[in-house]
């Protein structure tokens, strides 16, 4: 049971338009939400968070929306540039998941010139 | 900068020949973690460690091993590896392991098996 759902396995957005990238969930109990980027042959980067207390944060370009009732979540790039190329990971976790981080399948974001 | 260190990047070792990865932090991180991740996947938790208290997944291979010598160090010795663990193994850390806590990666060490 994927508890975590990125549905679109690829995205192409041109060069200074907006990315979104949509995640959708299944367990209510996760609180907190996360968004990883990562290139090739590196680990994962930590981009942006939100908790289940609130419905928006934003850094810089990044900005991740919550929506509880839907339980999804959307992470904005705006404008998107050439180095957000790259594939993104949601991540979620829950006060029962004894640490573990519940990841979805990743969405490969191409940034076109 | 703190940061998640792995060494090495890359390692390359025979079929059946035992294998040390290692990871250090400059974060002061109480908890540790190490995950393998193939392809574009995404990562696998293999196990923890909560400062010295240690927590294996449950179909993390009797094969894997770690050992967390002290705070900023962490191994992950593969005894016997096969083909199918070629993969990147990557380290990770976050301050105190709650539900909102944030994990940080190193750069992961690339395994290749022949």
């Amino acid at each position: 049971d994927q508890q975590v759902k990125q549905n679109s396995p690829s995205l192409s957005v041109q060069e200074g338009r907006i990315s979104i990238l949509n995640c959708d969930y299944t367990n209510s109990m996760f609180d907190y939400f996360l968004w990883y980027k990562k290139y090739p042959a590196e680990g994962p980067t930590f981009l942006i968070s939100i908790s289940s207390i609130k419905d928006k944060n934003e850094d810089g370009r990044f900005t991740v929306f919550l929506n509880k009732s839907a339980k999804h979540l959307s992470l904005h790039i705006v404008p998107s540039q050439p180095g957000d190329s790259a594939v993104y990971f949601c991540a979620a976790s829950a006060p029962d998941s004894n640490y573990q981080l519940i990841w979805g399948a990743g969405t490969k974001l191409i940034i076109k010139p | 900068d703190a940061m998640v260190i792995q060494n090495p990047r890359y390692q390359v070792t025979q079929f059946g020949k035992p294998v040390t990865l290692s990871c250090s932090q400059t974060l002061n991180h109480n908890v540790m973690y190490w995950y393998q991740q193939k392809s574009s996947q995404a990562p696998k938790l293999l196990f923890h460690y909560y400062d010295k208290d240690f927590n294996n997944e449950a179909d993390t291979p009797d094969n894997f091993q770690s050992r967390r010598p002290n705070t900023s160090f962490c191994f992950l010795d593969i005894r016997s590896p096969g083909l199918g663990d070629a993969a990147m193994y990557l380290c990770a850390t976050s301050l105190a392991g709650g539900s909102t806590d944030t994990q940080y990666f190193g750069p992961g060490t690339r395994l290749t098996v022949l």
